[in-house]
């Protein structure tokens, strides 16, 4: 079945630590998004990326980094520079031509 | 001015009842616009797409777009418990990057 896999569903981070979310998608995807949602909020776009290689900067990139080495991958890493990270972080992919976006099960990040 | 808003609601509607759900935008040259429920601690799942002025009827679920008021709606019709959940309104704006934007969300909840 086609899809998008995020891992791990659950995750502890350190203070200080970096951490790294991953996001699979075999739908064949061209774009491919990072969200983060706070409780009671809406999504919130960290970054996005249309083509391998190439990622934009969404509303709240500060303290985010991503790469886009394979078109059906797009990991990110919450780096220290975060100091609020504690949040449910959502991928999602979407076809170039503007069509809805399907996303992933989500990843929820607690700071311990 | 937010690029996309919504009312946060919550929204109470009897069962059976009409629930009316109302989403503005601020980029006149949006092209695609969604709608997507999210039920409490999951991901957000593709309900309707609407792409050209007028009404898209799917079941219970009727989608309306006025671009020259740039309003786009969701009507629920025949609630049900079930549909209680918070809905998000989300549009492709014009542009090279596609680049989808959420809005905050509208909790709705059904009373039995």
């Amino acid at each position: 079945d086609g899809g998008i896999t995020q891992s791990p569903k659950y995750l502890f981070r350190k203070e200080g630590q970096n951490v790294t979310l991953s996001c699979e998608q075999n739908l064949n995807h061209d774009a491919m998004y990072w969200y983060r949602q706070d409780p009671g909020q809406g999504l919130r776009l960290i970054y996005y990326s249309q083509i391998v290689n190439d990622f934009q900067k969404g509303d709240i990139a500060e303290g985010y980094s991503v790469s886009r080495e394979k078109k059906e991958s797009f990991p990110l890493t919450v780096t220290s520079a975060q100091k609020n990270p504690t949040a449910f972080y959502l991928c999602a992919s979407t076809q170039i031509a503007g069509a809805e976006a399907f996303f992933g099960q989500g990843t929820r990040l607690t700071v311990v | 001015q937010k690029e996309v808003e919504q009312n946060s609601g919550p929204l109470s509607v009897p069962e059976g009842a009409i629930a009316s759900l109302n989403c503005t935008y601020s980029d006149r040259g949006s092209q695609s616009f969604f709608w997507y429920r999210q039920y409490s601690g999951k991901s957000p799942e593709l309900i309707m797409s609407i792409y050209s002025n007028g009404d898209k009827e799917d079941g219970r679920f009727t989608a309306q777009l006025n671009k020259a008021s740039q309003y786009v709606s969701l009507l629920i019709r025949d609630s049900q418990p079930s549909d209680s959940a918070t809905y998000l309104c989300a549009v492709i704006q014009r542009g090279g990057y596609q680049k989808v934007t959420f809005g905050t969300g509208t909790k709705l909840q059904v009373i039995p």
